[in-house]
């Protein structure tokens, strides 16, 4: 099946400074993936969403010069935490549909990566 | 706005009790409605669909329009269904974007 892989599984920063976590689709292609954003016991909440060749499309009270968004090829997007704060911590999930095959609403999530901010 | 309900943040129950985690969703339009799982420790994955009226692992789900809900049923209830389960809610068809509410942890005790 589908994989989508991410890196960081985890990471611990010290405030202030930028964090960059790749997500990847490992066996298909993607020209959207989406970025959701985790808080402990709560649900995921659809930070952007990262289009392969253009512009990320930001939720409305996202920041986006503070989640800076890349989506360089079919099978990679990133997300960097620019000037991170304590506040910044969560656990930030990806998720990708397949370019082709399979139903056209599948998504594929990344495990997620935990980032500390100290 | 559209927007996904899950009232119960916890449901516990017995192994063999039959199970219904609630879900209602406000939306205008046609919307496409799923049911995530996601077992301990590992990535959230897709359980069901309304679309393909689909039984998975013995739960079923029923799109009910004129009450805005899509509740997950099952049966008879194992401890391997212990699991946060995400009702989410794509506003077309597509690879568009998923509204996901609260969840509902469902603990199966022996």
């Amino acid at each position: 099946g589908a994989v989508v892989s991410q890196h960081p599984s985890w990471v611990i920063c010290k405030s202030g400074t930028s964090v960059k976590i790749e997500c990847r689709s490992l066996d298909f292609q993607a020209t959207t993936m989406f970025w959701y954003r985790q808080f402990p016991k709560q649900s995921l909440m659809l930070m952007a969403t990262s289009n392969e060749g253009s512009k990320a499309t930001y939720e409305q009270g996202v920041e986006k010069d503070k989640f800076l968004i890349n989506h360089a090829s079919l099978t990679l997007s990133t997300l960097t935490v620019t000037s991170a704060h304590p506040e910044d911590s969560s656990f930030y999930i990806c998720s990708a549909p397949p370019l082709a095959g399979g139903p056209t609403d599948t998504q594929y999530f990344g495990p997620g990566t935990r980032l500390t901010v100290l | 706005a559209q927007r996904v309900t899950q009232p119960e943040k916890l449901l516990s129950v017995f192994k063999g009790a039959p199970v219904e985690l609630k879900c209602n969703y406000s939306y205008s339009g046609s919307p496409e409605l799923f049911w995530y799982v996601q077992y301990s420790r590992q990535r959230l994955q897709l359980l069901l669909r309304h679309i393909s009226r689909e039984s998975i692992k013995g739960f079923t789900a029923d799109l009910n329009k004129g009450e805005t809900s899509f509740h997950l049923k099952k049966p008879f209830a194992q401890e391997e269904d212990s699991a946060m389960y995400y009702c989410a809610l794509t506003l077309s068809g597509g690879y568009n974007k998923l509204i996901f509410g609260a969840g509902t942890r469902l603990a199966v005790h022996p």
